[in-house]
């Protein structure tokens, strides 16, 4: 069965530091990968995703992960991170299908001034 | 931008209620999901569609029953509630073949006394 890891519960950073938050996932074959934001009292965002090619992608609001297969790894990150950039982070698999996204147990960024 | 509508964002009922949390969207997709958010914040998914007529049960056994009668429309119930079912339901739609991405609405925070 798929699963997802975060193993980061709660992160903090400082304004204009680096951030990257962790992923594991277990999946036979190669996965749907995506990264969604939850900002406090709303829904899930898409960051961005990975289906195949380019093991780094681009995402919205300057976020950025990359797939490594030899590792189960989709790591988030941002070269600066910005005040409102608070918020729950979710790493979520999808079957090729798309029936069905899993998502990990969400890690809490909090940012410092 | 998602047009994804879930009504009532905050309703706080007393035990043995019957309650019905509405999701609409207007985007014309066929695939539509419930996920239940604990207050730890990890989603499960309790219930999905892939259209009209049709509802399948998720990961996460749940008591409530969903409904698929029109494309846009995926009301969850549940017949007598129980302070157990409190939680934050979210509702999410995709299309069938597409990037895989879920779209959410704000969610629907239940309280049950």
């Amino acid at each position: 069965a798929q699963s997802v890891t975060q193993p980061d519960i709660h992160i903090t950073v400082s304004e204009g530091a680096s951030l990257e938050l962790r992923c594991n996932y277990s999946y036979g074959a190669t996965p749907y990968l995506f990264w969604y934001v939850q900002s406090p009292g709303q829904g899930l965002q898409l960051l961005l995703k990975y289906f195949s090619g380019d093991t780094l992608v681009q995402g919205i609001k300057g976020f950025e992960a990359e797939f490594k297969r030899s590792q189960s790894s989709f790591n988030l990150r941002k070269p600066s991170v910005h005040w409102s950039d608070a918020a729950e982070y979710f790493c979520a698999v999808g079957e090729t299908s798309y029936d069905k996204v899993i998502f990990g147990p969400g890690t809490s960024l909090s940012v410092i001034p | 931008e998602a047009d994804i509508y879930q009504t009532p964002r905050y309703l706080v009922i007393g035990t043995g209620k019957k309650i019905t949390l509405e999701c609409s969207q207007t985007m014309g997709h066929d695939k539509m999901y419930w996920y239940q958010q604990d207050p730890g914040m990890e989603l499960h998914l309790i219930h999905y569609s892939y259209g009209v007529n049709s509802t399948e049960k998720g990961d996460l056994s749940s008591e409530s029953t969903v409904s698929r009668i029109r494309t846009e429309h995926f009301p969850l119930t549940l017949e007598s509630a129980r302070p157990s079912h409190t939680s934050q339901y979210l509702c999410a739609s995709s299309e069938v073949v597409d990037t895989g991405e879920l779209f959410f609405g704000e969610g629907s925070r239940l309280t049950v006394l």
